[in-house]
């Protein structure tokens, strides 16, 4: 079963500051993305990457980064970290066109106080 | 709009009873998905199914592409099937989620 691995499960960070969340595949899928999820607005896409060195800006991308090292990981930044950024995000790996299914993570729960 | 409308929003079964739960898109999108999620959860692919009719134990998924619709038939509903669930619709690599249907099977 394809894997995919998110840290932190929890975090607590305050206003301003820095905040990185990891996400790590072992299915070898070129596409990778971070949603988050929130009451009323369901999954919105964040960041997505078609590949190693690639990153692309989906939907709601104002306020985050992201960077994709390699094949496997993929980060999410917050570099000033607000409190509309509670929330719980997601990473999933994937490629909806080439017929192949969505793998998500666990999610991160994400507190900005 | 949205391009992604899932409905209803909500339903409530006794143990035993059938689910419908629709899902309709807009034309940019294809290569529909039901995606299940238990509260506090992450989501599990249940089907991928751009066509047509796909069927794995209770659930049932069909898609008619001309008609912008996909749908999801849950038979013989188990307190287990409690949860939310998601349609998601590609395009050009990138997958947008319905809200959600959020259903409750009381034993």
């Amino acid at each position: 079963e394809a894997a995919v691995t998110q840290s932190p499960r929890n975090k607590v960070a305050v206003t301003g500051g820095k905040v990185t969340l990891s996400c790590n595949q072992t299915n070898n899928h070129n596409n990778m993305y971070w949603y988050r999820q929130d009451t009323g607005h369901g999954l919105r896409l964040i960041h997505y990457s078609y590949g190693a060195g690639s990153t692309e800006k989906g939907d709601i991308p104002d306020g985050y980064k992201a960077s994709r090292p390699s094949q496997e990981n993929f980060s999410l930044i917050l570099e000033l970290a607000t409190p509309s950024q509670t929330s719980v995000y997601f990473c999933a790996s994937g490629d909806p066109i080439s017929n192949e299914r969505l793998f998500f993570g666990h999610g991160t729960k994400l507190s900005v106080l | 709009g949205q391009q992604v409308q899932q409905s209803p929003a909500s339903l409530v079964l006794q143990e035993g009873e059938n689910a419908e739960l629709q899902c309709n898109f807009s034309t940019s999108l294809n290569s529909m998905q039901w995606f299940y999620q238990r509260p506090g959860g992450s989501l599990v692919s249940l089907f991928y199914n751009p066509s047509g009719t796909k069927q794995s134990g209770r659930l049932t998924s069909t898609t008619v592409i001309k008609e912008r619709r996909s749908s999801l038939h849950i038979s013989s509903s188990q307190t287990t099937d409690s949860g939310t669930y998601l349609c998601a619709g590609a395009n050009t690599g990138k997958l947008t989620f319905g809200h959600g249907t959020i259903l409750r099977v009381h034993p």
